[in-house]
């Protein structure tokens, strides 16, 4: 089946710095990704959907500003956390759909960040 | 807005029992899916609905989608302790929206 690679798998960092989460389908060309967090003992919670060559789409509420998107190529999209902070401390899980709106969606193993 | 809501969030239950996750949804989506995670790893795919009267069926668990009810249900049949884990539904119109989840935790 197909394979979404997702790292770092889980990362520590300090107040004020920024991180990058890189999600990239392995097999098959990803039309569309979306990335997710999730806190502990709750739901997924959709932040963005990120299509090949253009401006991610945010979810309300979420900061494009803080949370920046990059889908550059139809096999990566990153997710870069800009001055992190403790409260941006989440499980991180990205998902590539490989085509269609009826193709089915794959998920990276997800990137657990803590910010100290 | 889409909703979707999940019932129950929490679930107890012995093993050798048979027990219903009920998924409501708020639009006319005719895509659905289970998926179960286990604590601290990320997402695995049960089912894939596309289809008003779809059920699939994989081990004890079955799964199956009403889209004029807009529910989906997943049905746990003589309950095993590795099935604990938690499970979502998701409904995707073009972006996925996903439940709650339900925490089931079954008792040896």
């Amino acid at each position: 089946g197909a394979v979404v690679s997702q790292h770092p798998s889980r990362v520590i960092c300090k107040s004020g710095t920024s991180v990058k989460i890189e999600c990239r389908s392995l097999d098959f060309q990803a039309t569309t990704m979306f990335w997710y967090r999730q806190f502990p003992k709750q739901s997924l919670m959709l932040m963005a959907t990120s299509n090949e060559g253009s401006k991610a789409t945010y979810e309300q509420g979420v900061e494009k500003d803080k949370f920046l998107i990059n889908h550059a190529s139809l096999t990566l999209s990153t997710l870069t956390v800009t001055s992190a902070h403790p409260e941006d401390s989440s499980f991180y899980i990205c998902s590539a759909r490989k085509g269609g709106a009826y193709e089915k969606l794959f998920f990276g193993s997800g990137t657990q960040l803590s910010v100290l | 807005e889409l909703k979707v809501e999940q019932n129950p969030l929490f679930l107890s239950m012995q093993e050798g029992k048979n027990y219903t996750i009920y998924c409501n949804y708020s639009t006319t989506s005719d895509r659905l899916y289970w998926y179960r995670q286990d604590p601290g790893k990320s997402l695995e795919s049960l089912f894939v609905l596309l289809s008003n009267g779809a059920v699939k069926q994989e081990g004890r668990l079955m799964a199956s989608l009403d889209t004029k009810a807009r529910l989906s249900t997943l049905h746990i049949t003589a309950a095993v302790h590795d099935l604990s884990a938690t499970y979502f539904c998701a409904v995707d119109e073009d972006k996925i929206i996903f439940g709650k989840g339900t925490r089931l935790h079954i008792l040896p």
